[in-house]
């Protein structure tokens, strides 16, 4: 295992067209976090799993925005009816739980460049 | 709301300088640091970390400095390298807040020869 995995790198997508990016995490860890990146910003919180269940989502999450990890392995970010506003890069992260003794410290993987057109 | 920000967004060093990259964060409830570096096209990359219970922290040519008083933090390089060359990040966790990160806008570090 060497780390956080994110497919596709690149994806280009037309306006009101739906897409799915995939993030297998480091095995051993039980959570699992999405955040979005814009330009010359930092990353910014989306949503997270413990396991399979999803425990929060910020309200930068819309309605078109759903994301699922059903066997507490990988997780799915799907974006419905895309928008120009969508394009960003999309990192997954994984850790071990707090308090589990390993630190708090989470690997990110390299992220989905999503660009809207 | 609350924020995590830096006051520099760009800065240059001469190689085999030091470097020292600054960030001021706003919540008090914050119980968890960690400074990241971001190549481009990449995702960040953990440097090192320091709990609210300390003030300093040491690695490899890095040190973290936590001053909880003036809410603020900053990553010092030894002898920058080439290879430093990137974003810097910093964030945030907030107790009881999940492990979820709040991050500051970046700072970029130039390292010229």
């Amino acid at each position: 295992d060497t780390g956080v995995s994110q497919d596709p790198r690149h994806k280009i997508t037309k306006r009101g067209q739906n897409v799915t990016f995939r993030c297998d995490p480091i095995s051993e860890h039980n959570r699992l976090y999405w955040y979005r990146q814009t330009l010359g910003q930092g990353p910014e919180f989306l949503t997270y799993f413990q396991n399979e269940a999803q425990l929060e989502k910020s309200r930068l999450l819309s309605d078109r925005f759903s994301a699922e990890r059903p066997k507490g392995s990988f997780s799915t970010l799907e974006i419905q009816r895309t928008e120009q506003g969508d394009s960003a890069m999309y990192l997954c992260a994984s850790s071990l739980a707090a308090g589990q003794g390993v630190g708090y410290g989470y690997t990110f993987g390299s992220g989905t460049r999503l660009t809207v057109v | 709301g609350e924020s995590v920000g830096l006051h520099l967004p760009t800065l240059s060093v001469q190689e085999g300088d030091n470097s020292i990259i600054n960030c001021a964060y706003s919540n008090s409830a914050s119980d968890y640091f960690i400074w990241y570096k971001q190549e481009s096209g990449k995702g960040p990359q953990f440097i090192i970390d320091i709990r609210s219970n300390m003030d300093k922290r040491q690695g490899q040519r890095v040190t973290v400095l936590l001053n909880k008083t003036v809410k603020h933090l900053s990553l010092q390089i030894a002898a920058t390298q080439p290879g430093d060359s990137a974003v810097y990040f910093c964030a945030e966790r907030v107790t009881g807040g999940g492990n979820k990160l709040t991050f500051g806008t970046g700072t970029q570090l130039k390292v010229e020869l």
